[in-house]
């Protein structure tokens, strides 16, 4: 079963608007959030990554929220550029001490618009 | 510095042929993951290593698919016999395992096509 549920499917963002991605998760043991990004043809890569020990993590024009309360977070793109046009995906993990197994969610197919 | 190193980049093969996949891992790391990817199941996890020594393997579909890990360098994931449902991009990823040291290296996967 889908461990992570991200929505929306897909998202069309005009350049220089908010891309904003939401995840949400059930079990309460994951201790590890990241995004990754990915480009056609070529393998996910992190994007940027929280722990559940803080609410927000900014890196550039890309921000995590989290709430932990409502086991959801979101990844937000602030001054959406055509770049950004890729795949984004949620995960989520549980530091089991023997490597981080990624549970993935469906991923958010996102076009910025010139 | 090399990433993650998959071969074949392409596969094509028709049904009941065994496939095998190959990944190289980044040198130093010690954790390797081999997902899988398709549109109506999205990135799923099959199996991973830690040290060479398999952790958990219940994202396996079924007998069909086995993985192993000889060495730090070097991993395997075979399909024997293979079905058209096995087409999918399947990635290789690693890491290595240890407090905030969680990023995951993807290698540019392996597009197989079963006739």
């Amino acid at each position: 079963q889908q461990q992570v549920k991200q929505s929306p499917q897909s998202l069309i963002v005009q350049k220089g608007g908010i891309s904003i991605i939401n995840c949400a998760y059930e079990n309460t043991a994951f201790d590890y959030f990241p995004w990754y990004q990915q480009f056609p043809g070529k393998g996910p890569a992190l994007l940027i990554a929280i722990r559940p020990d803080v609410s927000e993590k900014k890196e550039g024009r890309f921000t995590i929220s989290f709430n932990k309360s409502a086991k959801q977070f979101s990844l937000h793109i602030m001054d959406s550029q055509p770049g950004d046009s890729a795949t984004y995906f949620c995960a989520a993990s549980i530091d089991n001490h023997s490597g981080y197994a990624l549970n993935f969610g469906k991923g958010t197919s996102l076009l910025v618009t010139p | 510095d090399a990433g993650v190193i998959q071969s074949p980049r392409h596969e094509v093969t028709e049904m009941g042929q065994e496939v095998t996949l190959r990944c190289k891992p980044i040198s130093g790391h010690n954790s390797l993951f081999w997902y899988r990817q398709t549109m109506m199941r999205g990135l799923e996890l099959l199996i991973y290593f830690n040290n060479n020594v398999p952790i958990d393997d219940s994202g396996m579909p079924e007998d069909r698919f086995s993985a192993k890990m000889p060495n730090a360098s070097f991993s395997t994931l075979k399909i024997q016999p293979s079905e058209p449902r096995d087409s999918a991009v399947y990635f290789c990823a690693s890491s290595s395992a240890g407090p905030y040291t969680d990023t995951q290296y993807f290698g540019p996967g392996t597009r197989l096509t079963v006739l």
